[in-house]
């Protein structure tokens, strides 16, 4: 099955520097990444996704790339903000193969005033 | 719009008890989840219901059970419950259009310790 690793599992950053995590999954069939941002004692929620065909996508101040070749994948915060502390997690999936999406660990980042 | 509503958001079991965790959306969607949340490990898959009738197996199913009630409901039981299963369950929802399995909603998660 497929197997997410997610780093760091913490990260600390200054409001207004950048934070990038990454994730590598293992199998290379799959071909839908979301990542997922979970606030203290609250439920997941999507906040941006790519699938297989395109290489990177931007909403605002959040991006996500996609190395299929290497099968690892990227969330970039730009400009961080308090708000942005949670956890984020990654998750990949092979939609060819059904419904289960696998997570990585998580991240929590925390965006110091 | 309730969205995904699970039942309870805390219980406390003791080695050996039962419980049965109930799901419910609002949104039409044909593909339910239930995972487990563990500091450190993520979202785990317990198991899903990629439509009315049917369900299958996850991650980490061992110790659990689940029912897909009808569209709306997802239910998951814990038939005797283990030190193990202490955890946030949550329910999650999905429209899978064709090949795509669409943005999982999530429930807001129910805490179960298990003494």
């Amino acid at each position: 099955g497929e197997n997410v690793e997610q780093h760091p599992s913490t990260l600390s950053v200054q409001e207004g520097d950048s934070a990038v995590i990454k994730c590598t999954y293992s199998d290379s069939a799959s071909n839908y990444f979301p990542w997922y941002k979970q606030e203290l004692g609250k439920r997941p929620q999507l906040i941006i996704d790519i699938r297989s065909n395109v290489g990177e996508k931007k909403d605002q101040r959040i991006a996500v790339t996609l190395n299929k070749t290497a099968k690892h994948f990227s969330l970039h915060i730009t400009e961080t903000q308090p708000e942005d502390s949670a956890v984020y997690f990654c998750a990949a999936l092979n939609n060819n193969a059904g419904n289960m999406l696998t997570f990585g660990g998580g991240t929590r980042l925390m965006v110091k005033p | 719009n309730a969205g995904v509503t699970q039942t309870p958001k805390f219980q406390v079991l003791k080695t050996g008890q039962s419980m049965t965790l109930q799901c419910a959306q609002d949104m039409n969607h044909n593909s339910m989840y239930w995972y487990r949340q563990d500091p450190g490990m993520g979202l785990r898959l317990i198991y899903y219901s990629a439509s009315e009738g049917t369900t299958d197996k996850g991650e980490v199913p061992n110790g659990y059970n689940v029912s897909r009630l009808n569209k709306r409901e997802f239910s998951l039981r814990l038939e005797s419950a283990a030190p193990s299963q202490t955890s946030v369950y949550f329910c999650a929802s999905s429209q899978r259009e064709g090949m795509n399995t669409g943005e999982l909603f999530f429930g807001e998660g129910s805490r179960l310790t298990v003494l």
